[in-house]
């Protein structure tokens, strides 16, 4: 029940495509849904970020779809870039808690 | 503004042997947290600390431990090192309990275990 479940585990994608990256989860009581991107070397940094009462959230480039009854939700990429190349990861959280439930990340490549 | 600092980098250890690895959260920032990233097991919570106390725990072994002093840094031991503690440790801070309110990691301690 505190799993998150992540797919793709790899995407290809080429430059300005819409790559689309889907989450599922179990809890019920999970109210916030962020996604990280990391880099080689790097710590996993917050991208965008969505609660429960929201279906969808855009920032920049970054949409992100949340579909309440069927507890799934999905990352968006629009116009990818090259530098979008990273491995991304969904997450979730309950309540005032910093532990986070990660999925198994989905590693994005993005050619020109 | 620093961000999350996490001491040393790169750690290279014996089989059997005890580890500390360091993090200093963002100044202003009372939460700290403790990950451990392997690609067999992707990023596992290890335990959580806030005002020096421990608020959660993950499923790792007694071997796992931690602390957070008065200033918000926090330490993580683990003892009796096994091969499979071979992973990045990363920890995170958020100025309170919390991860939608300034929930960031640091670049994480490189762990190989030989």
């Amino acid at each position: 029940q505190q799993q998150v479940k992540q797919s793709p585990q790899s995407l290809i994608v080429q430059k300005g495509g819409i790559p689309i990256i889907n989450c599922a989860y179990e809890n019920t009581a999970f109210d916030y849904f962020p996604w990280y991107q990391q880099f080689p070397g790097k710590g996993p940094a917050l991208l965008i970020a969505i609660r429960p009462d929201v279906s969808e959230k855009k920032e920049g480039r970054f949409t992100i779809s949340f579909n309440k009854s069927a507890k799934q939700f999905s990352l968006h990429i629009m116009d990818s870039q090259p530098g979008d190349s990273a491995t991304y990861f969904c997450a979730a959280s309950i309540g005032n808690t910093d532990k986070l439930i990660f999925g198994t990340g989905t590693r994005l490549q993005v050619f020109p | 503004k620093a961000g999350v600092t996490q001491t040393p980098r790169y750690l290279i250890k014996t089989r059997g042997q005890q580890v500390t690895l360091s993090c200093s959260p963002i100044s202003g920032h009372r939460s700290v947290s403790w990950y451990q990233q392997t690609p067999g097991q992707g990023l596992q919570f290890l335990f959580e600390y806030f005002s020096e106390t421990q608020r959660n725990k993950g499923n790792f072994p007694g071997r796992f431990s931690g602390r957070q002093f008065s200033n918000s840094r926090s330490e993580m031991n683990v003892s009796t090192l096994e091969l499979g503690d071979s992973a990045l440790y990363l920890c995170a801070s958020s100025p309170t309990l919390g991860t939608g309110y300034g929930y960031t990691f640091g670049s994480g301690t490189r762990l190989t275990v030989v």
